[in-house]
């Protein structure tokens, strides 16, 4: 029973298109990310979302939206899409602790987003 | 958070103890050390995380001494399938930002 979902797991898609990638944690986490690995292999954070809140917007431009419907999915929704948005797109849920309790972050297998 | 600073990439022989050193000289008081690791095609998976002093568990070790500026991150008896990217991030409750990483090779 897999933790974190991400679906679909290959994206190719043309400029200019608008599409999505549905992510689903069923380890009750109160906490979720999307995170970037561009052809570099560097993992940068998107979004962060706790208890549908969001918490962390690290300079992503606005075509890209997180949805989160309920605590257990945070959707990416990704308007015009552009080359430079070719990537892996993944996403993660962690329990986040009080005071200064850290606690780890489960990943998805990941999106390959293929722009063209 | 404090950032990161871990080597590029490290080459070692199958049976070989590996250690990785990161140093986090910025590192704060509520900040924890935490290692994840990533195969190719796959999502990064939490391998080990310390406060301070010693950790242990059935994959690796982390040693990080008093001052906390850095930590190593120590796995016993290499692999094959150990090759991979190993990331040291310096997390504080939900920011999870991770660094450049340490690409291991390990070699037959």
């Amino acid at each position: 029973d897999t933790a974190v979902s991400q679906t679909p797991k290959y994206l190719v898609t043309q400029m200019g298109n608008d599409k999505s990638i549905k992510c689903e944690q069923n380890l009750g986490h109160d906490t979720m990310y999307w995170y970037k690995q561009d052809s570099k292999k560097f993992l940068k954070i998107m979004f962060s979302y706790n208890n549908k809140e969001l918490i962390i917007n690290e300079t992503v431009p606005n075509r890209f939206s997180p949805k989160s419907p309920d605590k257990a999915h945070l959707n990416l929704h990704i308007n015009s899409l552009e080359l430079g948005d070719s990537a892996v797109y993944f996403c993660a849920s962690s329990q986040t602790g009080t005071g200064i309790m850290n606690t780890e972050a489960f990943f998805g297998q990941g999106t390959r987003l293929t722009v063209v | 958070l404090a950032k990161t600073t871990q080597p590029i990439s490290m080459d070692s022989y199958e049976g070989q103890e590996v250690n990785i050193t990161c140093s986090h000289n910025n590192i704060a008081t509520n900040d924890y050390i935490t290692w994840y690791q990533q195969f190719p095609s796959q999502g990064p998976r939490f391998i080990i995380q310390g406060y301070k002093t010693k950790v242990t568990n059935e994959v690796a070790s982390l040693f990080i001494p008093a001052d906390r500026k850095s930590s190593t991150l120590s796995l016993p008896r290499v692999s094959l399938s150990d090759t991979a990217v190993y990331y040291c991030l310096v997390s504080r409750d939900d920011k999870i930002i991770f660094g450049k990483g340490t690409r291991l090779h390990i070699l037959p």
